[in-house]
């Protein structure tokens, strides 16, 4: 059982907009510990798509984007893709550990 | 730009112990953390540990304290995982990752290509 909890799966259609949910307790998330977003293509390394929330790396499209609502943190991708198709994990500190949500995989129908 | 790179996949014996290496290049190896997750087959992400290379603080998840020691050796710019008393539960791959600061926190905005560790009789 994650610290974190994220819905198992999600889909949606090329251009469509879909968010993962990432919620969290008052140990975590509800402290205002920081929340950080990877996506995980296929046989690959996982890759940092957001940080501190909001925040994204140089390199990653405005398409994916990050926010917070009480004990929540969310990731929306918009103008949905077909390689968006992949595997998002978040992550967050937890009583002096880190911790990862059980990942979420999102289809692109 | 960053780069870590992983020592290649390894085949143990239950109750062994395995060692996984990864070099840095870069970037300033001593101003960052590492941390080491892992990955069972088909399934998600899990953290293991993380060592400041600044003062070579560690902490460990509880879930493999006593059986895992990440160090590091400045002057090679590796990270070094070592996980002892293998089960076949630990077939994984194995990932080091560079932090984006210093703090237990950051994220972790560089990883390595991964390192496939099958336990195996």
């Amino acid at each position: 059982q994650s610290v974190l909890t994220q819905p198992p799966s999600v889909s949606g259609a090329p251009g469509q907009r879909v968010t993962i949910s990432c919620t969290g307790t008052s140990s975590n998330i509800g402290t205002g510990y920081d929340v950080h977003w990877y996506q995980q293509l296929p046989g690959t390394a996982p890759k940092l798509l957001i940080y501190g929330y909001t925040n994204r790396p140089s390199g990653v499209p405005a398409r994916f984007s990050g926010s917070k609502s009480g004990t929540t943190a969310s990731l929306a991708i918009s103008g949905l893709q077909a390689d968006d198709e992949a595997d998002y994990y978040c992550q967050s500190y937890d009583r002096s550990l880190v911790v990862f949500g059980g990942g979420t995989k999102l289809t692109v129908l | 730009q960053v780069q870590l790179v992983q020592s290649g996949a390894e085949v143990k014996k239950p109750g062994a112990s395995v060692n996984v290496s990864c070099k840095a290049s870069g970037y300033t190896f001593s101003n960052y953390a590492m941390h080491w997750v892992r990955q069972a087959p088909g399934q998600g992400l899990e953290w293991m540990g993380w060592i400041s290379v600044v003062n070579g603080d560690t902490k460990y998840s509880q879930k493999f304290q006593g059986r895992v020691i990440i160090t590091t050796d400045t002057s090679a710019s590796t990270a070094y995982l070592e996980l002892s008393r293998l089960t076949f539960e630990d077939t994984a791959v194995y990932y080091c990752t560079k932090s984006f600061g210093t703090i237990l926190g950051a994220a972790s905005g560089s990883w390595g290509q991964g390192t496939l560790v099958t336990i195996s009789s």
